[in-house]
């Protein structure tokens, strides 16, 4: 994967506009999808999820797109806040076969939202 | 709040040592993952136990262990360590983790190893 740091792409938007955040996964098998937001020094924040079987997905102010011809996630933030700055993964949960399902992460995209 | 928790918040020791992560899962979540992310390799899995009993190994070292309690915590051991342990480890869990579901993270422990 990526590293969080230096090398992540980074999407600067102004306060007010909306964002876009673009994912691609690697995985056809991958049925259920998650949004997760990481703050400087903490956790992943769950924002919102997908199930396979849906191509769209609304939340407040978020709405997760999912296009599985291309293996690819959007994750759209309306009226984009200075607290909505942070990192953003996208994650695919997929079984093993093995009885256990998992989570592979994406890259991330910082997000700086400029007052 | 996710309400899973992780102890210590911060943790500096030197290359050789070994140390012990402590992670206490969501009330009802009898699944508890552990991910490490550094700056140069992103979220990566270690590690999934379920109601005690390890269900998943990911890109864990050998010097790595780790266990999950009659009461549902888990412990992260890590040994032998080296500068590139340096991470930032986090716990998850999840009710099950046998199906699609969403993963919580607690606020991770900051290991330093100089």
């Amino acid at each position: 994967g990526e590293s969080v740091g230096l090398h992540l792409p980074t999407l600067s938007v102004q306060e007010g506009d909306n964002s876009i955040i673009n994912c691609a996964y690697s995985n056809s098998a991958s049925d259920y999808f998650i949004w997760y937001k990481q703050e400087s020094g903490k956790g992943p924040q769950f924002i919102i999820d997908i199930r396979s079987n849906m191509d769209k997905r609304q939340g407040q102010r978020v709405t997760v797109l999912l296009n599985k011809t291309v293996k690819h996630l959007s994750l759209q933030i309306a009226a984009t806040q200075p607290g909505d700055s942070a990192v953003y993964f996208c994650a695919e949960n997929w079984g093993n076969g093995a009885g256990s399902y998992q989570l592979t992460f994406g890259k991330g995209t910082k997000l700086s939202v400029i007052p | 709040d996710s309400g899973v928790t992780q102890t210590p918040k911060h943790l500096i020791t030197a290359t050789g040592q070994r140390v012990t992560l402590r992670c206490s899962p969501r009330s009802g979540d009898l699944s508890v993952y552990w991910y490490q992310q550094s700056l140069d390799q992103g979220l990566q899995f270690l590690i999934q136990y379920y109601n005690g009993e390890e269900r998943a190994k990911g890109n864990i070292l050998e010097r790595f262990s780790a266990q999950q309690f009659p009461d549902l915590h888990s412990e992260l051991n890590l040994s032998s360590l080296e500068l590139g342990d340096s991470a930032l480890y986090f716990c998850a869990s999840s009710v099950a983790g046998s199906g699609p579901e969403t993963q919580y993270f607690g606020p991770g422990t900051r290991l330093l190893v100089l």
